[in-house]
């Protein structure tokens, strides 16, 4: 069964520091779906990046990174140069294409960027 | 609007009454998810609606949980004789092509038990 774990609860930093999310996850599929969310105070979800296992380059989106590793089924977001408007609570997620699955997410890592 | 609708955005309920939450996906989408997000938690799978495909209902919790898509369109969660532990925001998705595709969210109905 699939399965992420964003195995950081909570991390702070002050502002400007860089600060890598960690995810890892768990798939016995070949064609699988990678996703990350931002959930900001306000409580929306807001879709940042999606990424499929077959492509494996790196991603950056001005002060956002990721990088997707097969070989240790790992998919890390880093945001360089934090900034205050970074608070808040990202979540890694997983689908499989094999039966063109549900979208399953990781507990989430509660990020403070302080000032 | 364009984006996910759900509705009410707040309910209050008497514990033992029943409750429905509805959701209006993006026009065109296929698939529609039902998350729960309960207080600083994360996102519990409950149910997964994909074009004409029977649900996947394994993260329902309870045979109290049950929900409907009418017309591959607007869905309905219904929780009866709702428990104080049902307390959550319950958070509505939908995507153009299944899991191949971004989710995207709806507000949450924040339903509290009393």
């Amino acid at each position: 069964a699939q399965k992420v774990t964003q195995a950081q609860t909570e991390i702070s930093v002050v502002e400007k520091e860089d600060v890598t999310l960690d995810c890892v996850y768990e798939t016995r599929d070949t064609t699988y779906y990678l996703f990350w969310y931002k959930q900001p105070p306000s409580g929306e979800l807001v879709f940042l990046i999606r990424r499929n296992s077959f492509d494996e380059q790196n991603e950056i989106s001005g002060r956002y990174s990721w990088n997707f590793q097969k070989s240790t089924s790992s998919f890390n977001f880093t945001i360089t140069a934090s900034q205050v408007v970074d608070s808040a609570v990202y979540f890694c997620a997983l689908s499989e294409r094999r039966r063109d699955d549900k979208i399953i997410f990781g507990k989430g890592t509660r990020l403070h960027i302080l000032p | 609007g364009a984006g996910v609708s759900q509705s009410p955005s707040n309910k209050v309920t008497e514990k033992g009454k029943d409750v429905e939450l509805r959701c209006d996906p993006i026009s065109g989408h296929t698939a529609l998810y039902w998350y729960r997000q309960s207080l600083g938690q994360g996102l519990e799978f409950l149910i997964y609606f994909q074009g004409n495909s029977a649900p996947d209902k394994s993260g329902l919790p309870s045979d109290r949980f049950s929900a409907e898509r009418t017309g591959g369109s607007v869905s309905t969660l219904t929780i009866q004789r709702t428990q104080q532990e049902d307390s959550a925001v319950y958070l509505c998705a939908s995507s153009l092509a299944g899991g191949r595709a971004e989710a995207f969210f709806g507000q949450g109905t924040r339903l509290t038990v009393v």
